[in-house]
């Protein structure tokens, strides 16, 4: 039971180019999260998914695309990366009416 | 939407004194609210969490009180221990989508031996 596994740990990236991030949970959870932090700004909310085929936006959506085709899978694409998507990017899963969120452990991704 | 707001941003304390991290939160129907706390590099885990039929819960050295009518919170660790030494984060969940967290800005804790 790996939990929340995330790939890439790291990623450098030019800025323009597209990337995707792969989260995935062995849990059997519905909900899945996308985070990201910046220093001083806590945790905000760029995706989520409450099933299977449905994503819904977060805080701070723009620049981000989401897929949930596999319960299990949750990606997260930039598809024209730039330097203020620089940050580390959590995935988080959550199984139905039990709390608390599980964490990943972090894709740490910078754009020059 | 829910609103968390965290103070302080930073807290040193020394070895075996207490600390307390406040958090307040916007929407008054929030009824779930967890505290992570995140090593340098590692990921954020669950340390204590509260729900709003709850006035205060505890676990060993860590508690967390809730006062609804003021909508704050507060993690407080006792007898500090270098390990102790993270940022903690404070969430609520709102009531309207209780599967959603929004976090507060985080305190980084520095416990000097």
């Amino acid at each position: 039971n790996a939990g929340v596994t995330q790939t890439p740990k790291f990623r450098v990236l030019k800025t323009g180019q597209s990337m995707t991030l792969l989260c995935a949970q062995d849990m059997n959870h519905e909900y899945m999260y996308w985070y990201r932090q910046d220093p001083g700004m806590g945790l905000r909310l760029i995706h989520y998914s409450v099933g299977e085929g449905t994503t819904a936006k977060g805080e701070v959506p723009d620049g981000y695309n989401v897929s949930r085709l596999k319960k299990q899978n949750f990606l997260l694409g930039l598809e024209s990366a730039a330097p203020s998507q620089t940050s580390v990017y959590f995935c988080a899963s959550l199984g139905r009416g039990n709390q608390p969120q599980h964490f990943g452990d972090g894709t740490r991704l910078s754009i020059l | 939407g829910e609103n968390v707001e965290q103070h302080p941003s930073t807290l040193s304390v020394q070895e075996g004194d207490s600390a307390v991290i406040k958090c307040t939160y916007s929407d008054s129907a929030s009824n779930y609210f967890p505290w992570y706390k995140q090593e340098l590099g590692k990921r954020p885990q669950l340390i204590i969490d509260i729900r709003s039929n709850v006035g205060e819960k505890k676990d060993q050295r860590i508690a967390v009180t809730l006062n609804k009518t003021a909508k704050h919170f507060s993690l407080h660790i006792t007898e500090t221990q270098p390990e102790d030494s993270a940022v903690y984060f404070c969430a609520a969940s709102p009531a309207d989508s209780s599967y959603k967290l929004i976090f507060g800005s985080g305190t980084r804790l520095l416990v000097r031996p």
